[in-house]
């Protein structure tokens, strides 16, 4: 079944530091990839999204994501983090099959002083 | 430009009481979508429209969730009875046109509790 996994349910990181939030989709036709990110009380925004091309992606707030087929996997990452970055991030997967949208379940981002 | 509007912000009902969301998509977006959001998950697709017509409920409970989107513009989501596992937040969200993992843009959302 088709499916999108995100591995870390909460991820803490100290401000200045790296990051990278974990994604894994189930999915047997060339994926359309996307990262949004929640902050408390809003809606989601989209940080990036992947169709085809280049498979690193450059997004907005700094962040970047690479597209790996091999492993199934569109990693999020951001060299250093700011204290206004902790947030919930999803990843998702749109299905041209069904044209859905599938969520993973969220990681929720802790950012230490 | 506006973004998508969601009333109200937060709701508390208690159980088989009956609820109704309002959304307002960008101006534009043929396309319209409701999602479930349980806490500690992602949003799940309730139903999907073009226009005013429904391409995909398939996740809708129809026994109790209904919704509508007279004139192709704004949307109501309407819960009736409510059960204690419809604790929730709602979220809108809005497309230029469906297809091609087309950008949704989305709502605050509602928050609501069934006590």
């Amino acid at each position: 079944a088709q499916s999108v996994t995100q591995p870390d349910i909460h991820i803490t990181v100290s401000e200045g530091a790296s990051l990278e939030l974990r994604c894994n989709y189930s999915y047997g036709a060339t994926p359309y990839l996307f990262w949004y990110v929640q902050s408390p009380g809003q809606g989601l925004q989209l940080l990036l999204k992947y169709f085809s091309g280049d498979t690193l992606v450059q997004g907005i707030k700094g962040f970047e994501a690479e597209f790996k087929r091999s492993q199934s996997s569109f990693n999020l990452r951001k060299p250093s983090v700011h204290w206004s970055d902790a947030a919930e991030y999803f990843c998702a997967v749109w299905l041209s099959n069904t044209g859905k949208l599938i969520f993973g379940q969220g990681t929720t981002l802790q950012v230490k002083p | 430009e506006a973004g998508v509007a969601q009333s109200p912000r937060y709701k508390i009902i208690e159980k088989r009481q009956s609820v109704a969301f309002w959304c307002n998509p960008i101006s534009g977006h043929a396309t319209l979508y409701w999602y479930q959001q349980i806490l500690g998950q992602g949003p799940k697709l309730l139903i999907q429209f073009q226009n005013n017509g429904v391409v995909d409920d398939s996740q809708l409970p129809k026994d109790r969730f209904s919704a509508e989107r007279l004139k192709g513009v704004d949307s109501t989501l309407k819960i009736q009875p409510a059960k204690l596992e419809d604790s929730a937040v709602y979220l809108c969200a809005s497309s230029l046109i469906s297809g091609s993992g087309n950008e949704q843009f989305f709502g605050p959302g509602t928050r609501l509790t069934v006590l």
